[in-house]
Parts: C-alpha cells; sequence; structure tokens
C-alpha cells in the first residue's frame, strides 16, 4: 500500500518562500507510470492542482502558478518537493500531495493527508 | 482551459438517491473520476474511469458519462455519505492538464 506524508512549516512569512516535501513509502517514486502531484485546498474552498512532476523530472505547473513554482524529486529519499516563492495570504491552504496514475489518465489515486499553511504578514 | 462546472448542493433523505453532475464540454470523450472528501480528510476515489469502483467502495456509488455531463449516483444514501464531492479529468495537451470541478456539497437530511 503505497502512503504519502507531507511536512514542512505550518507558518510562512509573507513575501517568502513556502517548501513541502512529500515522503512517500510502499512504492518507488523512480517507478513508472505514474506523476507525482501536489494540489492545494484554500480554506472553506474547492481543489486546486498545483502541478506534476513525472520520474525522469519533466514537469507540469498550473499557469496561474507557474512563476512560483518548483516542483523536484530526490530519488535517494524517495520524497518529492514543492516550492512556492512569493507567498501571499492567497497562498493559505491545505496542501496534498498525491500520485496521479498515467494509464488511461486515471485518478490521483493515493493522497497525503494535507499539510496546512498559513501565511503570516 | 477546460472547465468542470457542479452544482455546489445536493440534499438528500436518507434511503433515497443523491445525482451529482459534472457539467463539461465534450465530456463522454474523457475519462472522469469522482472524489469524496470529508472533513479535515484527504480526498478518496469512489469512481474513476467514468464508471469503476476502487476496492472497499460500495455498490451504491456509480458513474456514468454521456455527452456534456457527468454523473455520480449514490443509492440507498447513508448519513455517513454526507461529504464533498469532487470531479476531475485531464485536459491533454493544453497548460492545464489536470482539472477539478468546483465540487458538490451533499447533506443527508
Amino acid at each position: 500500500q503505497v502512503e504519502l506524508q507531507e511536512s514542512g512549516p505550518g507558518l510562512v512569512k509573507a513575501s517568502q518562500t513556502l517548501s513541502l516535501t512529500c515522503s512517500v513509502s510502499g512504492g518507488s517514486i523512480s517507478r513508472g507510470p505514474y506523476y507525482w502531484s501536489w494540489i492545494r485546498q484554500p480554506p472553506g474552498k474547492g481543489l486546486e492542482w498545483i502541478g506534476n512532476i513525472y520520474l525522469n523530472g519533466i514537469t507540469y505547473y498550473n499557469p496561474s502558478l507557474k512563476s512560483r513554482i518548483t516542483i523536484s524529486l530526490d530519488t535517494s529519499k524517495n520524497q518529492f518537493s514543492l516550492d512556492l516563492t512569493s507567498v501571499t495570504a492567497a497562498d493559505a491552504a491545505v496542501y496534498f500531495c498525491a500520485r496521479l496514475r498515467v494509464e488511461r489518465r486515471g485518478p490521483f489515486e493515493y493522497w497525503g493527508q494535507g499539510a496546512r499553511v498559513t501565511v503570516s504578514s | 482551459s477546460y472547465v468542470l462546472t457542479q452544482a455546489p448542493s445536493v440534499s438528500v433523505a436518507p434511503g433515497q438517491t443523491a445525482t451529482i453532475t459534472c457539467g463539461g464540454d465534450k465530456i463522454e470523450s474523457k475519462s472522469v473520476h469522482w472524489y469524496r472528501q470529508k472533513p479535515g480528510q484527504a480526498p478518496v476515489v469512489v469512481v474513476l474511469d467514468d464508471h469503476d469502483r476502487p476496492s472497499g467502495i460500495p455498490e451504491r456509488f456509480s458513474g456514468s458519462n454521456s455527452g456534456n455531463t457527468a454523473t455520480l449516483t449514490i443509492s440507498r444514501v447513508e448519513a455517513g455519505d454526507e461529504a464533498d464531492y469532487y470531479c476531475q479529468v485531464w485536459d491533454i495537451g493544453t497548460d492545464h492538464p489536470q482539472v477539478f470541478g468546483g465540487g458538490t456539497k451533499v447533506t443527508v437530511l
């Protein structure tokens, strides 16, 4: 059973960089065909896709966040990470990491429990 | 970018049927996945690939996809089905390849 777990600071100052890591167990992130993804959910709102990374390092980012996002893989630690620069109050949300099935354009099969991020002024 | 439209809320009495729709242009050409999210929890897949159920999801959950509308149907609704439900598709060849609907809050009366 694949399990994902987000980690990182729960409080980030405005204009600083939000950095989160997703640790994966029960399966190697070097094995496809899956994307490793970040999704967020502002308080009381719906799900927003942030971006994906494939095992070869190719990334896809939400155009509305693209200029501020970096998603990277660390295969030695079986982790992937999200950096979001220049955060504002609008970036306060629960951030989820997830595994996206590529075959037949599948679903986000496995999710982390979520990491709540607050932005302070 | 591709847009998925869901009604904000649906109310249903216990034992009745809840119908949750997801509208999108020619959505029948896409595989639609449905998630259930309870407060404070991560989303969970309840229907994938339009109409398949993951192991552990009751047969009461079913999906269909035709024309411009995909539908999640919950039969014999129970109190535990109260949650937010989201549809999701891939929008291949665009700069926004993963799309979620806005979500539907299902309230069990």
